[in-house]
C-alpha cells in the first residue's frame, strides 16, 4: 500500500541553523514528490515539486529537496532557517493522477530566537 | 487573481445538524478535491471532482457525506447529522488538469466544530 512517512512530529532549530525535515514514501513506482508548507490557520502552498531528471530540485523561500530512490527519501532542507519558516511541513506523493496524491502527517517546525 | 476560496472558514453545529462547505476553484480550474484535516494527523483525500462529475470518491464515508461540483457555482461537500468525529479542518484543492500537473492549489480551509 502507498505510503508516506515523516518520522518528526515536531522540530525546533535556532534561528540561522540549517534544517532537515525527513521523507520516505511507500510506492509501487516513480513517483511525483512534493513539499507544502502550512502556516497557522492558512491553507496549503507548494514548496517546490519533483517529477523527473534532476533529484536535487530547488523550491521557494530557499527550500531544497533530494530525491533518492534507493533510499525512498524526498527529504527538506535549508541551509538557514529564519524566524519565519516557522510552519507545519507536508510531504506528499503522487502518481500519474493528483487524486492520487497521499500526505505524510507533518512535521512541525519551531524556530528559537 | 482570487486563489480558491473556501466558505465558511469557521462552522459550528451541533450533532444531527447539517454542515455544508463551499469551495469555489481558482479561475480555470476545473477540477476540485476535497481533503480532511484531523488534529495531529495529515491531510486525507475525500473526492476528486469535475463540473458535474464525481471522479473518484474513494475517500469519502459511505454514509452521511456526500459532494458535488454543479455546472454553475462552487463545489459543495455536505455532512449530514454531523457526529463529533466530524470535526476537523476540510480543505478544498483546484487544479487545471487531472494528470501530470502535480501541483494543487489550495484553499485556507472550512473549520467544523461539531458540539
Amino acid at each position: 500500500a502507498q505510503s508516506v512517512t515523516q518520522p518528526d512530529i515536531h522540530i525546533t532549530v535556532s534561528e540561522g541553523a540549517s534544517l532537515e525535515l525527513r521523507c520516505n514514501y511507500s510506492y509501487g513506482a516513480t513517483p511525483y514528490l512534493f513539499w507544502y508548507v502550512q502556516s497557522p490557520g492558512q491553507g496549503l502552498q507548494l514548496l517546490l515539486k519533483y517529477f523527473s531528471g534532476d533529484t536535487l530540485v530547488q523550491g521557494i523561500k530557499g527550500f531544497e529537496a533530494e530525491f533518492k530512490r534507493s533510499q525512498s527519501s524526498f527529504n527538506l532542507r535549508k541551509p538557514s532557517v529564519h524566524w519565519s519558516d516557522a510552519a507545519e511541513y507536508f510531504c506528499a506523493v503522487g502518481y500519474y493522477n493528483n487524486n492520487d496524491m497521499r500526505f505524510g502527517a507533518g512535521t512541525r517546525l519551531t524556530v528559537k530566537p | 487573481n482570487a486563489g480558491v476560496m473556501q466558505n465558511p472558514r469557521h462552522l459550528v453545529r451541533r450533532r444531527g445538524q447539517e454542515a455544508r462547505l463551499r469551495c469555489s476553484p481558482m479561475k480555470g480550474h476545473s477540477h476540485v478535491y476535497w481533503y480532511r484535516q484531523l488534529p495531529e494527523e495529515g491531510l486525507k483525500f475525500m473526492v476528486y471532482l469535475q463540473k458535474e462529475n464525481i471522479i473518484d470518491e474513494s475517500g469519502m464515508p459511505k454514509e452521511r457525506f456526500s459532494a458535488e461540483f454543479p455546472k454553475e457555482g462552487p463545489s459543495i461537500l455536505r455532512i449530514q447529522q454531523v457526529v463529533r468525529g466530524d470535526s476537523a479542518a476540510y480543505f478544498c484543492a483546484s487544479s487545471p488538469g487531472s494528470t501530470n500537473t502535480g501541483e494543487l492549489f489550495f484553499g485556507e480551509g472550512s473549520r467544523l466544530t461539531v458540539l
